[in-house]
């Protein structure tokens, strides 16, 4: 059975914080792993990532894959309170039209 | 840019009535994706279409019917209403089409649905 863990699955942080997200997974016929931002409203696309190893930047937000090792990391620099929110991993297999199968969710809480 | 648009944006609904959420996806996208987020839950997807037939099928009750048209947009119908069926409705939208597809999935605002 396909299966994503996320982890942690909750954390508090100061603003100007580093953090680390992970993301484990074991899914057959794996295709890509994306990153999605959700505030309280609809998820925001952040990453996808297809390739192990190549890191995937966005101003103070990074991502990169381990396809060895199945898990990819989402890193947050110098963080602030707009960075609040839950960070959703997922994956797509190959084939067309794949849905996307969330993970639990990381919720992130970014303090003054 | 242009977004996924849903609407209606907020619907109260009494049990055992009828709703219908419509989705239209980012111009020449050709896919759309419906999902259901409950409170406190993470979406989970009900079902999908490919230039306008279901191309895969999730979660979603009996009691809902969804369709592709002619002009990509997609209405999601759904009838003896619920109390569990309040949630929160994404539809989302992609490129497949003919090559290399985006993958990524860009999702509309959702369509807040309460049961009464």
């Amino acid at each position: 059975e396909d299966k994503v863990v996320q982890s942690p699955l909750s954390l508090v942080v100061h603003e100007g914080d580093t953090v680390t997200l992970n993301c484990s997974y074991e899914v057959t016929n794996f295709r890509s792993l994306l990153w999605y931002k959700q505030e309280k409203k609809a998820p925001t696309f952040l990453f996808m990532l297809t390739s192990s190893g190549i890191e995937k930047k966005s101003g103070r937000l990074s991502s990169i894959l381990d396809k060895k090792e199945l898990f990819s990391i989402l890193n947050i620099t110098a963080t602030q309170t707009g960075d609040s929110a839950v960070y959703l991993c997922d994956y797509l297999k190959t084939g067309a039209n794949s849905k996307l199968t969330f993970g639990k969710g990381i919720t992130l809480s970014v303090r003054p | 840019a242009a977004g996924v648009i849903q609407s209606p944006r907020h619907l109260i609904k009494e049990k055992r009535e009828t709703a219908t959420l419509k989705c239209y996806p980012i111009p020449r996208h050709d896919t759309v994706y419906w999902y259901q987020q409950g409170p406190g839950q993470d979406p989970q997807f009900l079902i999908s279409f490919y230039e306008k037939m279901q191309s895969d099928k999730g979660s979603i009750p009996d009691r809902f019917s969804a369709q592709q048209f002619s002009d990509y947009h997609s209405e999601l119908n759904m009838s003896s209403l619920e109390l569990g069926d309040s949630a929160l409705y994404f539809c989302a939208s992609s490129y497949t089409g003919w090559g290399a597809s985006t993958d990524t999935q860009y999702f509309g605002p959702g369509t807040r649905l309460t049961v009464l």
